[in-house]
């Protein structure tokens, strides 16, 4: 079993809809959690970071995490076909040193 | 600023040939990464250095890959001699170590295909 789990879709919804993503794991250790975006043909960018549980929002992004239930989401508001791409989440116990990346979820916008 | 720069972008090779990749990470980057990314799947690290110090190889196949970077900057990825399960991308990445939050920054990765 991997340590972090994503499902890989591919995940295709109107132009304005709200998208949901999630990751599940299985490390309590985890303490940062990141999601990043990657184009096609092009390396990963980080979206969003958050430290411990709790909820982070970045204008139309909103990350959650519940490390209770060791599930960690992100939201896309008025979702726009720019943010067509795939989502990588991204967990560890020390910053950038141990990321340990999900599968990925491959999202398409449709206009 | 210039990001992280690697070449080549695209290589095609036989299998049992050497290849090479390249890396230079974002100046002042004490802390940079060589990631494998298969089809579909997300990054997986290779090895981490600190300044010209390899400070987390353990995933890096040593029997046929290796790695440097002289004087703490550039850094290259070395397959000898490659296979056909050896066909990715190859991604490179820095981060400053102090207020470390996690974030990466990649480059856009050297594609190989091994036919």
């Amino acid at each position: 079993q991997k340590e972090v789990e994503q499902d890989p879709g591919p995940l295709s919804v109107p132009e304005g809809a709200i998208v949901s993503l999630n990751c599940t794991y299985s490390n309590s250790a985890f303490q940062y959690f990141m999601w990043y975006r990657q184009y096609s043909r092009k390396g990963p960018e980080l979206l969003m970071y958050t430290y411990s549980s709790g909820n982070k929002e970045d204008g139309r992004f909103t990350a959650q995490v519940d490390k209770s239930s060791k599930y960690i989401s992100l939201f896309i508001r008025d979702s726009q076909p720019s943010d067509s791409a795939t989502y990588l989440c991204a967990m560890s116990p020390q910053g950038a040193q141990k990321l340990v990346f999900g599968q990925g979820t491959r999202l398409t916008i449709n206009p | 600023e210039a990001g992280v720069v690697q070449s080549p972008r695209y290589k095609i090779i036989e299998k049992k040939q050497p290849v090479a990749f390249w890396c230079n990470p974002i100046s002042g980057h004490n802390t940079l990464y060589w990631y494998l990314q298969n089809l579909g799947q997300g990054p997986e690290l290779l090895i981490r250095y600190e300044n010209e110090e390899a400070v987390d190889d353990s995933q890096l196949p040593k029997d046929r890959f290796s790695a440097e970077r002289l004087k703490g900057v550039d850094s290259t990825l070395k397959i000898q001699p490659a296979e056909l399960g050896d066909s990715a991308v190859y991604l490179c990445a820095s981060s400053l170590v102090r207020g470390n939050t996690g974030e990466l920054f990649f480059g856009e990765g050297s594609r190989l295909t091994v036919l």
